[in-house]
């Protein structure tokens, strides 16, 4: 079975510093991944896709994340963050046509920036 | 285009009552999905629909009904409340499964007493 792993729950951090937050995925098959931002009392808007080709996927609001098939890894990152980056983080996949291309989501991450 | 909403926004139930979650979306997908968030856990499949007419079973689909009568709504409903269902719930669409983006309404608080 496919799972998403958020390696932290909770990344503090300050104004204008940079930032990764990190994703692991398993999968028999090959899957499409993603990150989705969550601001508060809102709903899931997506940030960034990658579904094949080059590994390093650029995204909205300055955020990029590098696919590792390797490592089964989906780390995002921000070369320097802003206060209205504070958010909820989420990492993941979609497999499978024969369930809906449904998303299977990881933990989530709380990215919380401080001036 | 208001994309994809969720009514009502807010709701308290008491153990045993039903409600139904209504979704709607202007953007003529087919596939459309109901999301449970629960702290610390991410977001969880519940149902899910491929077009009008359809449904299918997704994680957690134990005490929730849905129907999809017409493409642009999909209605999550729940017979008889339980505390455990107190959550958030999310729904959203899609054009096409697997590559494309899924855009999720604003989400429904409700809380079972």
């Amino acid at each position: 079975a496919q799972s998403v792993t958020q390696l932290d729950s909770q990344v503090p951090v300050f104004e204008e510093a940079p930032v990764e937050l990190r994703c692991n995925y398993s999968s028999s098959v090959s899957v499409y991944l993603f990150w989705y931002v969550q601001y508060p009392n809102q709903g899931l808007q997506l940030l960034l896709k990658y579904l094949s080709g080059s590994t390093l996927v650029k995204g909205i609001n300055g955020f990029e994340a590098e696919f590792n098939k390797s490592q089964t890894s989906f780390h995002l990152r921000k070369p320097s963050v802003h206060i209205s980056d504070t958010a909820e983080y989420f990492c993941a996949v979609s497999v499978s046509y024969n369930q809906g291309g449904k998303l299977i989501f990881g933990q989530g991450t709380e990215l919380s920036v401080k001036p | 285009n208001a994309g994809v909403t969720q009514t009502p926004k807010f709701r308290v139930l008491k153990t045993g009552q039903s409600m139904t979650l209504l979704c709607a979306q202007d953007m003529n997908h087919e596939y459309m999905y109901w999301y449970r968030q629960d702290p610390g856990m991410g977001l969880r499949l519940i149902h899910y629909s491929v077009g009008e007419g359809t449904t299918a079973k997704g994680e957690v689909p134990d005490g929730y009904n849905v129907s999809r009568l017409k493409k642009q709504n999909f209605l999550l409903g729940l017979e008889s409340a339980a505390p455990s269902q107190t959550s958030v719930y999310f729904c959203a669409s899609s054009l096409k499964p697997l590559s494309y983006e899924q855009y999720f309404g604003p989400g429904t608080r409700l809380t079972v007493t």
